[in-house]
């Protein structure tokens, strides 16, 4: 079955520690999304792709940092300059310009 | 940025009532999209709504989109327990640079 799959689903951060979120999509997809999502908040965007080898920063790129070697592919840095990473993050893919979004499950981080 | 705002933020029925939410936003758009959230869980693409657009059905579910007033209503009818979620709304701007901005949602829970 096509869909986005992030790993792990729950990820444990040292203070200091970079860590990296997986985001794997089989939709053929040409964009591809980062979201931060905070107890009883709205979704804020982190970085996005719309092709290969090309990205933008979002509304929150700040200690944050992704790469978009291969179409299917767009794993997420959250960086030790990120003062406050707990947080709940969804990786999301469309293929339309104006279509809508295929999310995955999500990567609940958390300092410790 | 977050562009929809929700009303309300919370809200809670009997199971076969209906349930009603608004999304109002600030700038043009291309079109409207609801999404789903289970507890913990990614998002869900409920319905898109074009800016051309007034009304669209799907299912048990209803939309309109009144771009004079810039705001949505998101209706569901004959509520089950299992439409207990958080419902956002998301706006996607006339750009190249596709993104969408959402809002805060509204969390519905539906009593047995």
């Amino acid at each position: 079955d096509g869909g986005i799959t992030q790993s792990p689903k729950y990820l444990f951060r040292k203070e200091g520690q970079n860590v990296t979120l997986s985001c794997e999509q089989n939709l053929n997809h040409d964009a591809m999304y980062w979201y931060r999502q905070d107890p009883g908040q709205g979704l804020r965007l982190i970085y996005y792709s719309q092709i290969v080898n090309d990205f933008q920063k979002g509304d929150i790129a700040e200690g944050y940092s992704v790469s978009r070697e291969k179409k299917e592919s767009f794993p997420l840095t959250v960086t030790s300059a990120q003062k406050n990473p707990t947080a709940f993050y969804l990786c999301a893919s469309t293929l339309d310009r104006f279509g809508g979004y295929t999310f995955g499950s999500g990567t609940r981080l958390t300092v410790v | 940025s977050q562009q929809g705002e929700e009303d309300p933020q919370a809200l809670s029925i009997q199971e076969g009532e209906n349930a009603t939410m608004n999304c109002s936003y600030k700038t043009s758009i291309n079109n409207l999209q609801w999404y789903r959230q289970n507890s913990g869980r990614g998002l869900v693409h409920l319905i898109l709504i074009r800016s051309n657009e007034r009304e669209k059905h799907s299912g048990r579910l209803r939309v309109t989109l009144d771009t004079s007033k810039k705001s949505s209503s998101l209706l569901i009818t004959a509520s089950r327990a299992a439409d207990t979620a958080s419902y956002f709304c998301a706006t996607a701007p006339f750009s190249n640079d596709y993104k969408l901005s959402f809002g805060a949602g509204t969390t519905v829970t539906v009593r047995a």
